[in-house]
């Protein structure tokens, strides 16, 4: 079955980096997102990876999947107070199945 | 337009009534997904429309919901009767086609009164 498990808060000081797991059931997903939703906003693409990497690199945010672990991870490095937000793992199963979210992680950075 | 758009942004209805939410996908996208998100409760699935295909509903909590997509474009979802536990934020997504990046829209915020 499908399931996406996230931990739900994580607090970290400005300029640290911040580590989101993300763990996935579904071994034939192709792709693998993470989308931020800022407080009383909708949900905003922030990096995506496919199946077939190991690692994205984008600016501050660093993405690792280990497949043998169904395990994704968002990094942010030098976390700043504009990235409190809650961050949602999703998975797109194989096939025409409708993509998986997680219950996202609740990031809260302080100043 | 160049985002998902959805109406109403708010909306609140007396316990009882039926609602209409309202969305507008990106043109040209087929793949479109419902989703509900009630306070401090992570994204729960409703209902997933894709081309032609007969959509995927088994994320629909109760017969008092239901959501239609007329051209393969705008959707509609329909809740009827409805209860306090119904109060959320209805957020509507799109995609080009399976498996590409979803967008989505700002929300429909529901209250039941």
């Amino acid at each position: 079955g499908e399931d996406v498990e996230q931990s739900l808060f994580l607090s970290v000081r400005e300029g640290d980096s911040s580590v989101i797991n993300c763990t996935y059931t579904d071994s034939s997903s192709t792709y693998l997102y993470w989308y931020k939703q800022e407080p009383g906003a909708g949900l905003q693409l922030l990096t995506y990876i496919f199946s077939n990497m190991d690692m994205k690199q984008d600016q501050r945010l660093t993405v690792l999947l280990n497949k043998k672990d169904k395990h994704l991870s968002l990094r942010i490095a030098d976390t700043q107070t504009g990235d409190s937000a809650i961050y949602f793992c999703a998975e797109t199963p194989g096939g025409y199945q409708k993509v998986t979210f997680g219950i996202g992680t609740k990031l809260q950075v302080i100043p | 337009g160049a985002g998902v758009s959805q109406s109403p942004s708010n909306k609140v209805t007396e316990k009882g009534k039926d609602v209409e939410l309202r969305c507008d996908p990106i043109s040209g996208h087929t793949a479109l997904y419902w989703y509900r998100q009630s306070l401090g409760q992570g994204l729960e699935f409703l209902i997933y429309f894709q081309g032609n295909s007969a959509p995927d509903k088994s994320g629909l909590p109760s017969d008092r919901f239901s959501a239609e997509r007329t051209g393969g474009s705008v959707s509609t979802l329909t809740i009827q009767r409805t209860q306090q536990e119904d109060s959320a934020v209805y957020l509507c997504a799109s995609s080009l086609s399976h498996g590409n990046t979803i967008y989505f829209g700002e929300g429909s915020w529901l209250t039941v009164v």
